[in-house]
């Protein structure tokens, strides 16, 4: 089973629909949560951090869920330029705190 | 917010050469910095973790030998690629930890083996 699972996509969605990605993690010790988008043939950037208590950034929103082991992220009136691959990401609190990433969601907003 | 530089960006080579790679953190010091890797379509998996002043730390299944890893001051580690093969291709990512969980990424270094 892979540490952190994501739904592929791709999530093909009109603008100013609202979409919902999902992600699920398998080491209960996890610490620290992200969603980070990446373009094509570039780096990830981080796009924000997921706390218990749910966070919101504009139209982005991402909830967390420990006891299910479930990260979410929410965009509402998708923009195109909100196209890319979202990438789920967790960290244990280990010695090196490397980040571990899930495969990613593809999303694709059409005019 | 801080910057990582890889250079070079986009690297071809024969097979069998080496391939030299670095990272650098431009504004601020890191201990510790990561390599990963990504093949077309799937996840970033992590390679090394690069300690400034000590050995890497190499994951399962990546070959120490085979990619040499140096952090020989706080803003500056390389991953040498020795003897490349074609099955190296791939985007090589370092990314450096500012803090406990800040890690800011560079922006890749995309290698093809002929």
């Amino acid at each position: 089973r892979k540490e952190v699972e994501q739904d592929p996509g791709p999530f093909n969605v009109p603008e100013g629909a609202t979409v919902a990605f999902n992600c699920t993690y398998s080491n209960s010790a996890s610490q620290s949560f992200f969603w980070y988008r990446q373009d094509c043939r570039k780096e990830p950037k981080l796009l924000m951090s997921v706390y218990s208590s749910g966070n919101e950034d504009g139209r982005f929103t991402a909830q967390l869920n420990r006891a299910s082991q479930y990260i979410s992220l929410l965009i509402r009136d998708s923009k195109l330029s909100d196209s890319a691959t979202y990438l789920c990401v967790v960290a244990q609190y280990t010695g090196r705190r490397a980040l571990t990433f899930g495969s990613g969601t593809r999303l694709q907003v059409q005019p | 917010g801080a910057v990582v530089s890889q250079h070079p960006s986009r690297v071809i080579c024969k097979s069998g050469t080496s391939v030299k790679i670095e990272c650098r953190s431009l504004d601020f010091q890191a201990t510790t910095m990561f390599w990963y890797r990504q093949f077309p379509k799937k996840s970033l998996m992590l390679m090394a973790t690069s300690n400034e002043g000590s050995k890497a730390t190499y994951e399962q299944g990546v070959e120490k030998d085979k990619f040499l890893i140096n952090h020989a001051s706080l803003t500056l580690s390389t991953l040498t690629v020795t003897s490349a093969h074609p099955e190296d291709s791939s985007f090589y990512i370092c990314s450096a930890r500012e803090s406990a969980d800040t890690q800011y990424f560079g922006p890749g270094t995309r290698l093809t083996v002929l």
